[in-house]
């Protein structure tokens, strides 16, 4: 099990705001950058946010992510169809990357 | 455009060896803020850090594979291999190779702040372990 703890699924309707977060600890989210992934099954994961809230490029603005403390969020806002995929956060833990355990967002 | 694309066998017998290799075209292994690692999804389950390299040969590994897995890089052929030893059924997973950006390779040892994330992804390869 991750030392970074996501809620398992998210639902909204388009065009809705959804929010995810990512707890952590002193030893991970507290000292380091959070970087967050987008995983459509079956594709290569994207990278959207990196350095705590620095968009990727080519990620839309609708995607943005925050820190604070040791607690990371990434949120949606308009969500659309295409938005609908499993997200990560992910830092480093004295010396081990380590992914969070994973959101499963679905556009109702 | 940066690509990676990873290759490897089909299928793994229980006990062998399973080896990777990852192919990077349009950018060169040998840049210092670059680490090139390995990633992995298990069926049903979420993304898993293998372990990752410097193109200096430093490399970085999670401790939970840390006994059964080694990575190498060839500069003059601009790839990178993955190889775990004693394969079990729990290694069956999709394998993606993956670029990373870091800005100053010390921070994963000295306790510093690390600014590193993963910018680059292969499309991953399937390697069931099965007899």
């Amino acid at each position: 099990q991750s030392v970074l703890t996501q809620p398992p699924s998210a639902s909204e309707a388009p065009g809705q705001r959804v929010t995810i977060s990512c707890s952590g600890s002193s030893s991970n989210i507290g000292n380091n950058f959070v970087s967050w992934y987008q995983h459509v099954p079956g594709a290569a994961p994207k990278l959207l946010i990196y350095r705590n809230d620095q968009w990727a490029s080519g990620v839309s603005d609708r995607f943005s992510g925050s820190k604070s403390g040791t607690s990371a969020s990434l949120a949606i806002r308009g969500l659309r169809p295409e938005d609908e995929a499993d997200y990560y956060c992910a830092t480093w833990d004295d010396g081990l990357y380590v992914f969070g355990t994973g959101t499963k967002v679905t556009v109702l | 455009q940066l690509q990676l694309q990873e290759s490897g066998p089909g299928l793994v017998q229980p006990s062998e060896t399973l080896s990777l290799t990852c192919s990077v075209s349009g950018g060169s292994v040998i840049y210092s803020r670059h680490l090139w690692g390995w990633i992995r999804q298990a069926p049903g389950k979420g993304l898993e850090w293998i372990a990752s390299l410097h193109s200096t040969g430093a490399t970085y590994y999670n401790p939970s594979l840390k006994s059964r897995v080694t990575l190498s890089v060839d500069t003059s052929e601009n790839r990178f291999s993955l190889k775990v030893r004693s394969a079990t059924a729990a290694d069956t997973a999709v394998y993606y190779c993956a670029r990373a950006v870091i800005s100053d390779l010390s921070t994963i040892t000295s306790g510093g702040i690390i600014d590193h994330f993963f910018d680059q992804w292969g499309q991953g390869t399937l390697v069931p372990v099965s007899s």
